[in-house]
Formats: C-alpha cells, structure tokens, sequence
C-alpha cells in the first residue's frame, strides 16, 4: 500500500520570505500523480498544485512550485514570497495510476503559519 | 467556477441517531468519492462512485455506513447508528473520469459532523 508522509506538523515563515513544506512517500508504481492541496481554516481543501511522475520537469504555478525527487521518492512545496492568504493546513496526497482505483492517499499535513 | 455543493455544513447528533449527509458533483463529473478526515489528520477514502456504481468502498464500515448514487449524479452518505467515533469531517470530491485523463479531485466545503 502507499504511504504519505509529512515530516513537519507545524511551520512558520515570514510575510515575504520563502518556506517549503517536505513530503515524501512509497509506492512500488512507476506512473502516479502527486499533488500538493491547501485546506484554510473552516474552508474548503483546494489544489495547489499537481505533478505527472513520468513529467521530469518540476511543475510551477505562480509563486508555489515543487523539487520532485522520483528516485528519492521526495515531493516538496516551495512557496515563494508568501502572503499572509497562505496560512493553512498544506496535504501531499497521492494518485496511483492504474487498476479501477484512483483514491488520493494523504499525509498528515503541515499547519503553515506566516507571520506579518 | 462550479463547485461541489455539500449539504448540511454541520451536524450535531446524539449516538445511536441516524445521519445522511448530501453532495452534489460539479456537472459532468462522472467520478465521486467520500472521504473522511479526523481532526489533525488526512483525509480516508470511505468509497468512490464511478457513474452510478461503487468501485471502491474497501474502507466503509458497513455494518452502520451506506451509500448511494441512484442517478450518477448526487449522492448521499448515511450512518446509522452513528457512534462516538464517528465524529469528523465528511468530504465530498468529484472528478472527470480518471480513466480518461481526470487526474484532480476537486472538494466541496465537507460537512463537520459532532456524535454526542
């Protein structure tokens, strides 16, 4: 079965500096989906971003961007010039590719605080 | 943008009640999972609909657990009798197909049920 962890239950940052969240995860497949998702207080989740595993390239949107390590099997969040809207609990899941099952397996989360 | 729509977003019941929560996809999403997400923790899958049909409800406790997608559109969750235990964040993601490309599960709001 696959598995998800996130090493950092708690960060913090600075309004305007950088901070990236770690997550790494194990999986026998060779083609899966992982995904970093936001979750703010009493709001809903919503991705943040997403990363096709046979893509070599990192994938970027906008300030957020990730280090996708395969033979590691390291996925990390970088969030540049960060804002005080980014304050929330962050969830690396995964997505296995094949069979009939496409459940998201999460890790635990990392609560994300900026400070002004 | 659509959304997926949950329905009630809080629910406070005693043990032994009966509780159904409801969801609604964003249109044309013929994928729709339930999830449950204790507090502090990730979100589990409890069972994913593809169309009308169950494709994956390994992890629903079904001695008290139902549910349903009649038209392959909304759905609802049900507990009865709901426990102690049960207490948690239910929530609803929708997603084209992922057999034809549909990589990213959107969620809705969820709904925060409290068992007393």
């Amino acid at each position: 079965a696959q598995t998800v962890t996130q090493s950092q239950p708690e960060m913090s940052v600075q309004e305007a500096e950088t901070v990236t969240l770690s997550c790494t995860y194990d999986t026998s497949e060779s083609d899966y989906y992982l995904f970093w998702y936001k979750q703010p207080p009493s709001r809903q989740m919503i991705l943040v971003i997403r990363q096709e595993a046979y893509k070599q390239q990192n994938a970027t949107e906008n300030r957020f961007s990730v280090n996708f390590q395969k033979a590691a099997k390291s996925f990390s969040l970088k969030i540049s010039d960060s804002q005080l809207g980014d304050a929330a609990m962050y969830f690396c899941a995964y997505r296995g590719s094949g069979g009939s099952n496409y459940k998201l397996t999460f890790g635990k989360g990392t609560l994300l605080t900026v400070n002004p | 943008e659509a959304e997926v729509a949950q329905s009630p977003r809080y629910k406070i019941t005693e043990k032994s009640q009966a509780v159904a929560f409801w969801c609604d996809p964003i249109s044309g999403h013929a994928t729709l999972y339930w999830y449950r997400q204790i507090l502090g923790q990730g979100p589990e899958l409890l069972v994913q609909f593809q169309d009308e049909s169950v494709v994956d409800d390994s992890q629903l406790p079904k001695d008290r657990f139902s549910a349903e997608r009649l038209k392959g559109v909304d759905s609802t969750l049900k507990i009865q009798p709901a426990e102690l235990g049960d207490s948690a964040m239910y929530l609803c993601a929708s997603s084209q197909d992922p057999r034809a490309g549909g990589e990213t599960q959107y969620f809705g709001p969820g709904t925060r049920l409290l068992v007393l």
